[in-house]
């Protein structure tokens, strides 16, 4: 089974601090991506990769960035973050065509 | 991109019973379909998909049906659970080539009542 690890499960951060959140995939996938999901709104997309040092935007990527320096790991930024951006992120990487493997999910809090 | 609309955002049904869940896509393109149910507290995961060269596809308790005419595909499950109690995506992939995108709905909350 593909394992899609996100390296915090909770966070709590301070408007304006720069905050990195990690996503670690054991299988050699060229595409991850990185979701949030809000109550009433769904899965949204903000970014995704394709390869390594490769990104592209997604539905909703004001406000944050990401970086893909090795194939197995996928980070989203918040270069300032801001309390419209406390949600639940989830990161996803495929095991065929399209099936996703989502990892367990970072509930980020911005304070 | 594509946009893809789900009804209903919730959904009560009494062990047992049947449930469906809707969805409309708008890119006629579209040819792969997937369900995610995403159980409290935990990541979603794929129950079942269908791609576009069929009409119908299942798997025990759960069946997913396609109507590209009409661009929408609809989750059915039958002899209703409480285990089934979750909140259920449906998503269609963005138009291009290898970008492997998926657009989700905005989710229908499930509760089976035993």
């Amino acid at each position: 089974d593909v394992k899609v690890t996100q390296s915090s499960r909770y966070l709590v951060k301070r408007t304006g601090e720069k905050v990195f959140l990690e996503c670690v995939q054991d299988m050699d996938h060229e595409n991850m991506f990185w979701y949030r999901q809000d109550p009433g709104l769904g899965l949204r997309l903000i970014y995704f990769s394709y390869d390594v040092k490769m990104k592209e935007k997604g539905d909703i990527p004001e406000g944050y960035s990401v970086s893909r320096e090795k194939k197995e790991r996928f980070s989203l930024i918040l270069e300032s973050a801001s309390t419209n951006q406390t949600s639940m992120y989830l990161c996803a990487t495929t095991t065929g065509q399209y099936g996703y493997t989502f990892g367990s999910g970072t509930r980020l809090t911005v304070v | 991109g594509e946009n893809v609309e789900q009804h209903p955002s919730t959904l009560s049904v009494q062990e047992g019973d049947s449930a469906v869940i809707k969805c409309t896509y708008s890119d006629s393109a579209s040819n792969y379909f997937p369900w995610y149910k995403q159980e409290l507290g935990k990541r979603p995961q794929l129950i079942i998909d269908i791609r576009s060269n069929v009409g119908e596809k299942k798997d025990q308790r759960i069946a997913v049906t396609l109507n590209k005419t009409a661009k929408h595909f609809s989750l059915h499950i039958t002899e209703t659970q409480p285990e089934d109690s979750a909140v259920y995506f449906c998503a269609a992939p963005y138009s291009g080539a290898g970008s492997y995108q998926l657009t989700f709905g905005k989710g229908t909350k499930l509760s089976v009542i035993p």
